[in-house]
């Protein structure tokens, strides 16, 4: 099983259209959970932290669920500026000794007109 | 607004040269972490870099990679000897606490001819 595991997509949806990507993840002991999103040939941006009471930011929600070792990301009234890669985040709990940061392969979402 | 600088944007270099990639994490940042994306792939963990020394660093950081900080403000990736398959973009991040979001800089594009 992968680290971090994301479905690649495409997914096509037209603006205003609501989204929803799920990331799995293998290792148990994961302490923090992010989702970036990149352009293409661009970094990495921090779109939002996600907590286990889960977080909203304007048209954004993340939820964690540790239990089933995966976290969401929904898109509300899609903007054609979220056409991205949305990319799944997960570091080890810190008291493991080190700080490997584990990448998603990452979704590629395209909002059309 | 803070940020992550990094030089040169696009480095071109001959298989088996040495090539520096620089980077200027966020001053009041702590942890510093290298990354490499191949084209079309996903990101990979390179090292996380903490107190002076690496705190972690994947099975690609072999030998032929190593980091300094050889100053307040500097964080530099050396790669020895280098490789067609290193032809890559690198990416440098910093975040102020180990399991805080990670900030990134624009990227340094590598071309080993």
């Amino acid at each position: 099983r992968k680290e971090v595991e994301q479905d690649p997509g495409p997914f096509n949806v037209p603006e205003g259209a609501t989204v929803a990507f799920n990331c799995t993840y293998s290792n148990s002991a994961s302490q923090s959970f992010f989702w970036y999103r990149q352009d293409c040939r661009k970094e990495p941006k921090l779109l939002m932290s996600v907590y286990s009471s889960g977080n909203e930011d304007g048209r954004f929600t993340a939820q964690l669920n540790r239990a089933s070792q995966y976290i969401s990301l929904l898109i509300r009234d899609s903007k054609l500026s979220d056409s991205a890669t949305y990319l799944c985040v997960v570091t080890p709990a810190a008291y493991t000794g080190g700080f490997k940061t584990i990448f998603g392969a990452g979704t590629r979402l395209f909002v059309k007109a | 607004e803070p940020e992550v600088t990094q030089t040169p944007s696009h480095q071109v270099t001959q298989m088996g040269q040495e090539v520096i990639l620089r980077c200027v994490p966020i001053s009041n940042h702590l942890y510093f972490y290298w990354y490499r994306q191949i084209l079309g792939q996903k990101v990979e963990f390179l090292v996380s870099f903490y107190n002076n020394e690496i705190s972690e660093k994947s099975e690609i950081f072999d030998d032929q990679f190593s980091v300094e900080r050889p100053d307040g403000s500097n964080f530099t990736l050396k790669i020895r000897s280098t490789k067609l398959e290193d032809s890559a973009m690198y990416f440098c991040a910093s975040s102020e606490l180990a399991d805080n979001e990670q900030f990134f800089g624009p990227g340094t594009r590598l071309t080993v001819l």
